[in-house]
């Protein structure tokens, strides 16, 4: 099957800092990739979509210049927490889709900011 | 607008016991339905889909779901539980958008507890 992976695993950094998380597809090329915010014991919420070779496309209410998303490669999207606040804190997933009607899931990036 | 709505947001059954997770969906077009199961903080693990043909589907881990038009429903079941069934079980609905892929929109998540 598809590996999706997510690098770091978990993160923590201080309140203004910026924090990168990477998204690869491992075993197959993903022209597209989504991007997931779930808080605890909550459901998951898409954020945008991100797009290789194009700017992503953002779901209504998430702040396009906080959650920077660059799609650099077949393989890579990168989500870029801007000046992160302690509310930015939360479980990010991604997923590629694969074969059109299956998404794969990374393993998912914990951020805690302080 | 497609939607998704799990009824019981925590279900606890015994080890051996049937399990059935509930799940009702809305869309204005045939849908895409999935089952997807998280453990503690982990990514999400496909258990089984529907798409088109078969209205019963099997999944991984003895799982199954059956599609049922006349009540838009897409309930999971096992026949026994295991301890290892614990976790957060997601229902999602795909959406198909203009870039040719599908957008999932997830219910909110039941939390199966499996006690001896």
């Amino acid at each position: 099957g598809a590996v999706v992976s997510q690098h770091p695993s978990w993160v923590i950094c201080k309140s203004g800092t910026s924090v990168k998380i990477e998204c690869r597809s491992l075993d197959f090329q993903a022209t597209t990739m989504f991007w997931y915010r779930q808080f605890p014991k909550q459901s998951l919420m898409l954020m945008a979509t991100s797009n290789e070779g194009s700017k992503a496309t953002y779901e209504q209410g998430v702040e396009k210049d906080k959650f920077l998303i660059n799609h650099a490669s077949l393989t890579l999207s990168t989500l870029t927490v801007t000046s992160a606040h302690p509310e930015d804190s939360s479980f990010y997933i991604c997923s590629a889709p694969f074969k059109n009607d299956e998404q794969f899931f990374g393993p998912g990036t914990r951020l805690t900011v302080l | 607008a497609q939607s998704v709505t799990q009824l019981g947001s925590h279900v606890s059954v015994s080890e051996g016991a049937l399990v059935l997770l509930r799940c009702n969906y809305s869309s204005s077009v045939p849908p895409y339905l999935f089952w997807y199961v998280q453990y503690p903080n982990q990514g999400l693990q496909l258990l089984l889909k529907y798409t088109t043909g078969a209205t019963l589907v099997k999944g991984i881990n003895g799982f199954e779901a059956e599609f049922k038009k006349s009540e838009t429903s897409f309930h999971l079941t096992k026949p026994s539980a295991h301890m290892s069934d614990a976790a957060e079980y997601f229902c999602a609905v795909s959406v198909r958008f203009s870039g040719g892929y599908n957008k999932l929109i997830f219910g909110a998540g039941t939390r199966l507890a499996v006690h001896p």
